[in-house]
């Protein structure tokens, strides 16, 4: 079965602090990892898919990198609105094109 | 991409009554996925919804509880049957684009069971 971690659960920092958020994952064939940003009461917004080791993808102050076990989401100098839930997802052949998510990290970015 | 939209948006029903949730997509899309996000939690796929074949749903999720429409390739309906206090969440439903199997979410539909 698909299982995936996401640590911190929360996250709190000062605007311009950078930091990283993790997520560990064990999967029978990856076919692809996602990471969604989720602002209070709506629903999931896509940020970026990784699909192989050593991939590295980059949106604004965002970049998502992905290893064998892990994957990182790196925010380089935050502003308050960088401010959300953000959730990883992996998608394996053995669920067919089933989404496990993890638990999700709370980021609260303060001015 | 797509743009998805959800009714209703919110919802107070009471314990015992059921509620149709509705999911329509700008685009023909061939999968369809429904998901529950229990207060302070992170998202459960309930079932998946194809056109032209019975919704296929996750273990611990009945047909008979969360009955599913997929009459063509832009909409689907999740009914949410015989309400109790512990549906209260939010649903979501998500389409896959493209060939790298992205999904893209509503929403969202809020459920506040009495």
């Amino acid at each position: 079965e698909d299982q995936v971690t996401q640590s911190p659960e929360a996250l709190r920092l000062q605007e311009g602090e950078s930091s990283s958020l993790n997520c560990s994952y064990t999967v029978s064939g990856l076919r692809g990892l996602f990471w969604y940003r989720q602002d209070p009461g709506k629903g999931p917004e896509f940020l970026f898919t990784l699909y192989s080791a050593g991939e590295e993808k980059e949106k604004e102050r965002l970049k998502a990198t992905l290893t064998k076990k892990e994957s990182f989401l790196h925010i380089t100098a935050p502003k308050p609105e960088d401010s959300a839930t953000y959730l990883c997802a992996v998608q394996g052949p053995a669920a067919g094109n089933k989404l496990t998510f993890g638990g999700g990290t709370r980021v609260l970015v303060k001015p | 991409s797509a743009v998805i939209s959800q009714k209703p948006s919110r919802d107070i029903c009471q314990r015992g009554t059921s509620l149709t949730i509705q999911c329509q997509v700008d685009s023909q899309v061939t999968m369809m996925f429904w998901y529950r996000q229990q207060p302070g939690q992170s998202l459960t796929l309930i079932a998946t919804a194809n056109q032209g074949s019975e919704a296929t749903y996750e273990s611990g999720f009945v047909i008979d509880k969360f009955p599913i429409s997929r009459p063509n390739l832009t909409f689907s309906t999740l009914t949410v049957s015989n309400m109790s206090p512990e549906d209260s969440s939010i649903y979501l439903c998500s389409v896959e684009v493209g060939s790298r199997h992205t999904q893209y979410f509503g929403p969202g539909t809020r459920l506040t069971v009495l």
